[in-house]
């Protein structure tokens, strides 16, 4: 089993729908990042967060410590949100742990 | 600021050729890391620079190595290519370090034939 899993794994809606996707990790993690990687490689930052709630635009991440769970939802979607979305966790601050990565989730959105 | 920058963007190398992709960080970036990203893999990491030190190494073999320069800028080194080094090869450079928030450069897309 991965130590970090996204769901799902290939997404497609319409324009104008609210998106959710899911990142489960199973070790004690000190951070957790949602990044973006559009068609053509580039791969953006996104949120970095380690307890709560991050919102930019249309963009929130929430995080559950407890229940080792993280969700990036997409309001009012649009086809520029067309990308794949990867999780990365990072252990514990005073690990010399490196980022463990999830497989990504693909999202298209159509027009 | 510029981003990160990479070069070069595309290449193409035959089995058994060595290659050296170039990685310019952020200004003021001390941390250089190096992501092989292949269909379905995902990234994988294959090694942090900070200050001119390999500070972490990922599970890759030998015939890959880095170096950082006093500048920040990094290179990476693939020898005895294989059919299998096939990918795109991301750096991402941090002010603290590759487990804080990373910029990432546009990557160089590697074919080896």
């Amino acid at each position: 089993k991965n130590e970090v899993e996204q769901s799902p794994q290939n997404l497609t809606a319409q324009e104008g729908e609210f998106i959710t996707i899911n990142c489960s990790y199973s070790v004690g993690i000190s951070a957790l990042h949602w990044l973006q990687q559009h068609p053509g490689g580039g791969i953006v930052s996104l949120f970095m967060l380690s307890s709560g709630k991050k919102k930019h635009g249309r963009l929130i991440a929430t995080i559950n410590i407890q229940e080792k769970h993280s969700s990036l939802h997409i309001t009012a979607s649009h086809p520029r949100d067309s990308a794949v979305y990867i999780c990365a966790v990072r252990g514990p601050w005073d690990s010399n742990y490196q980022l463990i990565w999830g497989a990504g989730t693909k999202l298209i959105i159509k027009p | 600021k510029a981003g990160v920058t990479q070069t070069p963007r595309y290449l193409i190398k035959t089995r058994g050729q060595q290659v050296t992709l170039s990685c310019s960080p952020i200004s003021g970036h001390r941390s250089v890391s190096w992501y092989q990203q292949t269909p379905g893999q995902g990234l994988q990491f294959l090694f942090e620079y900070f200050s001119e030190t390999q500070r972490n190494k990922g599970n890759f073999p030998g015939r890959f190595s880095g170096r950082q320069f006093s500048n920040s800028r990094s290179e990476m080194n693939v020898s005895t290519l294989e059919l299998g080094d096939s990918a795109l090869y991301l750096c991402a450079s941090s002010f603290e370090g590759n487990t804080y928030e990373q910029y990432f450069g546009p990557g160089t897309r590697l074919t080896v034939t």
